[in-house]
């Protein structure tokens, strides 16, 4: 199975910041990777796909990017529903794993 | 508007055995792969596994052998047949439905879920 390491696992950030969290595949998973943002007590919620792809009605905020192995999800100008935790998944072959998530919360 | 929707869970002794509903409508369910992904209690996502348009079906390791995932596409509905429960399959249980776009596929709709509590 494809392995997905976040990082960091947590960080503190103020409204306006500009956010990077970073996830690394164990192979090459292509551009078959998405984004997921979840908020407590409700269901994720997609933000990216294939990589770079935003999702519909997704704010310009949230961009990603990387192939391979590497790839990136940065938040540019971080607003208070953004306080949430983020998953990474990989598509590329079954098991779609998840990474650990990163949570996000306010400084 | 879509709506996916979880039913069945409940508390369930460890060594019994659970069969999770999701009740679907919105888009076109036949033509449609789901998934089950689960979250255990302040934990992440977890994927179990995957039915696609015809039956076929793909699980994560740590259920493999005990669960089986089905579909009544006359009914719109996914179903999770657990069995064999551990504490560990204590969780939020999610259906989930794929989407596509070119190659990529991801999980666009979600449910709320279903909370599933194996424990004596």
């Amino acid at each position: 199975d494809i392995q997905m390491t976040q990082s960091p696992s947590s960080l503190s950030a103020s409204v306006g910041d500009r956010v990077t969290i970073t996830c690394r595949a164990s192979q090459s998973v292509s551009s078959h990777l998405n984004w997921y943002r979840q908020k407590p007590g409700t269901a994720p919620k997609l933000l990216i796909f294939g990589a770079s792809n935003s999702e519909d009605g997704v704010p310009p905020r949230f961009s990603g990017s990387g192939s391979g192995t590497d790839f990136t999800l940065t938040i540019s100008g971080l607003q208070p529903e953004d306080f949430a935790t983020y998953y990474c998944q990989q598509t590329y072959i079954a098991p779609y794993t998840f990474g650990q998530g990163t949570k996000v919360d306010i400084k | 508007e879509v709506r996916m929707v979880e039913s069945g869970g409940g508390l369930v002794e460890p060594g019994g055995s659970l069969r999770l509903s999701c009740q679907t409508s919105g888009f076109g369910f036949s033509a449609t792969w789901l998934t089950w992904v689960r979250q255990a209690p302040g934990q992440g996502l977890e994927w179990v596994g995957r039915i696609k348009t015809g039956g076929a079906t793909d699980y994560a390791d740590p259920v493999k052998g005990r669960f089986i995932i089905s579909r009544d596409d006359s009914k719109n509905t996914i179903f999770l047949q657990m069995s064999s429960l551990k504490s560990e399959d204590t969780a939020v249980y999610h259906c989930t439905a794929l989407s596509s776009s070119g190659r990529f596929i991801f999980d666009r709709y979600w449910g709320h879920g279903a909370l599933v509590t194996v424990s004596s």
